[in-house]
C-alpha cells in the first residue's frame, strides 16, 4: 500500500457525460500527477499539480482538467466523454517538485468505462 | 505518446530462472525508473537509476543504464511465481521534476511453477 487512495475504483459513464475522479496523496507529498492507461499500453502523463497550480501538461485536450486542494488532494475532471476515454486513470504523488530524483507513489486507479 | 519501446512485449519463464527486460527511450533524461503492475491496478516503484549511474542493485533486481544508447535493462534473478506482472520503465526528463514520467509500453512477465 502506497498511501495514495483513489475513488471510485470503477465507474461507467455514457458518452457526452462529465466525470470527476478523486485522489488523496501520500502524507507529506505536495505534488500530484494524473496518468491515463489504455488497455495494453503504458500510462500516459495527463498533467501535474504543485501547490494547487497546474505545472505541466501532456498531450491531452482542454476537456481534461484538474484541481488540487490545500490538503494536496486532487481531482481529475473530464468533460464531454468519448468512447476512447475508457481507461485506467492513475494518480501519483511525490515529494516536492524541486527534488528531481524521487519515486512516484501510485494509487490503485479508477477504471472508467464510457459506453 | 510513449517514450519508447520495451522488449520483449511478453516473457514466459520457469520459476528459478532469470528474467531480463529491455527498455529504450528517445530523449535525454534525469533518471529512469522501473515499475511493476499487477493485474491492471496501481504501479509499484521498483528501482530508480540516475543518468550518471550505470548499474544499480536492489535485492533480486539489477538495473543497467546506457545513456549513449538510450537504453536500460532490468534483470530479475531467481524469479518466483509472485513476480508475474507487467513491468514498465519510465523516464523523468531534464526539467520539471516531480513525477512527470514518460512510460514505455511494458513487458508482461509470466513465471510458471
Amino acid at each position: 500500500e502506497t498511501g495514495v487512495t483513489q475513488s471510485p475504483t470503477h465507474l461507467i459513464k455514457t458518452r457526452g457525460q462529465q466525470v470527476t475522479l478523486r485522489c488523496s496523496s501520500q502524507s507529506g507529498h505536495n505534488t500530484v500527477s494524473w496518468y491515463q492507461q489504455a488497455l495494453g499500453q503504458g500510462p500516459q502523463f495527463i498533467f501535474q499539480y504543485y501547490r494547487e497550480e497546474e505545472n505541466g501538461r501532456g498531450n491531452f485536450p482542454p476537456r481534461f482538467s484538474g484541481l488540487q486542494f490545500p490538503n494536496y488532494s486532487s481531482e481529475l475532471n473530464v468533460n464531454a466523454l468519448e468512447l476512447d476515454d475508457s481507461a485506467l486513470y492513475l494518480c501519483a504523488s511525490s515529494l516536492p517538485q524541486g527534488r528531481m530524483n524521487t519515486e512516484a507513489f501510485f494509487g490503485q486507479g479508477t477504471r472508467l468505462t464510457v459506453v | 505518446s510513449q517514450q519508447g519501446e520495451e522488449d520483449p512485449q511478453a516473457l514466459s519463464i520457469q520459476e528459478g530462472e532469470n528474467a531480463t527486460m529491455n527498455c529504450s527511450y528517445k530523449t535525454s533524461i534525469n533518471n529512469l525508473q522501473w515499475y511493476r503492475q499487477n493485474s491492471g491496478r496501481g504501479l509499484v516503484h521498483l528501482i530508480l537509476i540516475r543518468s550518471n549511474e550505470r548499474e544499480k542493485h536492489s535485492g533480486r533486481l539489477r538495473v543497467t543504464l546506457d545513456t549513449s544508447k538510450k537504453s536500460s535493462s532490468l534483470l530479475i534473478t531467481a524469479s518466483r511465481a509472485a513476480d508475474t506482472a507487467s513491468y514498465f520503465c519510465a523516464t523523468a526528463g531534464l526539467t520539471g521534476g516531480g513525477n512527470k514520467l514518460t512510460f514505455g509500453t511494458g513487458t508482461q512477465l509470466k513465471v510458471e511453477l
